[in-house]
């Protein structure tokens, strides 16, 4: 057990629709990291927050949106859902802000289905 | 272009037996990370072990050790004495100190499917 949690585990939905992604951090981490994982594109870096502010972006498209509450737990909105966005979505955390030998540590990641 | 390279789709191994998984990376910094994960079928990412570009010597956590080339840019890691529970899918990743909006991030190979059979 990481000590990283999502929610929910599994989720299914039909096109068009939005959803949400919960994740709480390792207690201490202040960075919180989203990725996609699927089996066109193999694990993508999504966005990254630390100490409630954005800190990098990567290959997140615009329907997506994230944030980082004062409680350091985050959110993953994807909304207008197409098929495409099937994939296991992973958030991660790390004690610091994103240095070389700052570790990530998973949660057990989101199964989203788009129907 | 690709930061890391992971060449073996699939490797196997007997229980008991080591087993190196290549991984190969591609970047212009000075200073990076390198790191390796394990996902087991039932899905989660597991931290194995990281290296650190001005590490001079090999990582080593337990049955895991990375064999780091600088020069040849190349991070494997070497599983001793496998086990059945080490049957997973291998992930190499690198961490670099870039410009601009990617700090942070880290940038994952394709995997290799590791089966060890008894």
């Amino acid at each position: 057990d990481s000590g990283v949690t999502q929610t929910p585990k599994h989720l299914i939905t039909a096109t068009g629709q939005r959803v949400t992604l919960r994740c709480s951090p390792r207690s201490g981490d202040l960075s919180v990291y989203w990725y996609q994982q699927s089996l066109d594109q193999g694990l993508q870096f999504l966005i990254q927050y630390y100490n409630g502010e954005e800190r990098a972006k990567g290959n997140i498209l615009e329907r997506f949106s994230a944030q980082q509450f004062p409680d350091l737990h985050s959110e993953l909105n994807l909304s207008s859902l197409e098929l495409g966005d099937s994939a296991l979505y992973f958030c991660a955390s790390s004690v610091g802000g994103g240095g070389a030998g700052d570790t990530q540590y998973f949660g057990p990641g989101t199964r989203l289905t788009v129907l | 272009a690709q930061k890391i390279t992971q060449t073996q789709p699939g490797m196997f191994v007997q229980e008991k037996e080591a087993v190196t998984l290549d991984c190969t990376y591609d970047t212009s910094d000075q200073s990076y990370g390198l790191f390796w994960y394990k996902q087991p079928s039932s899905g989660e990412m597991i931290f194995l072990i990281y290296q650190g570009s001005y590490d001079e010597q090999n990582a080593t956590e337990g049955r895991y050790s990375l064999n780091f080339q600088k020069a040849r840019k190349s991070a494997n890691l070497v599983i001793s004495a496998s086990q059945l529970g080490d049957s997973a899918m291998y992930f190499c990743a690198m961490r670099d100190i870039d410009r601009g909006s990617t700090l942070g991030r880290l940038y994952f190979g394709r995997g290799t499917q590791l089966t060890v059979w008894p």
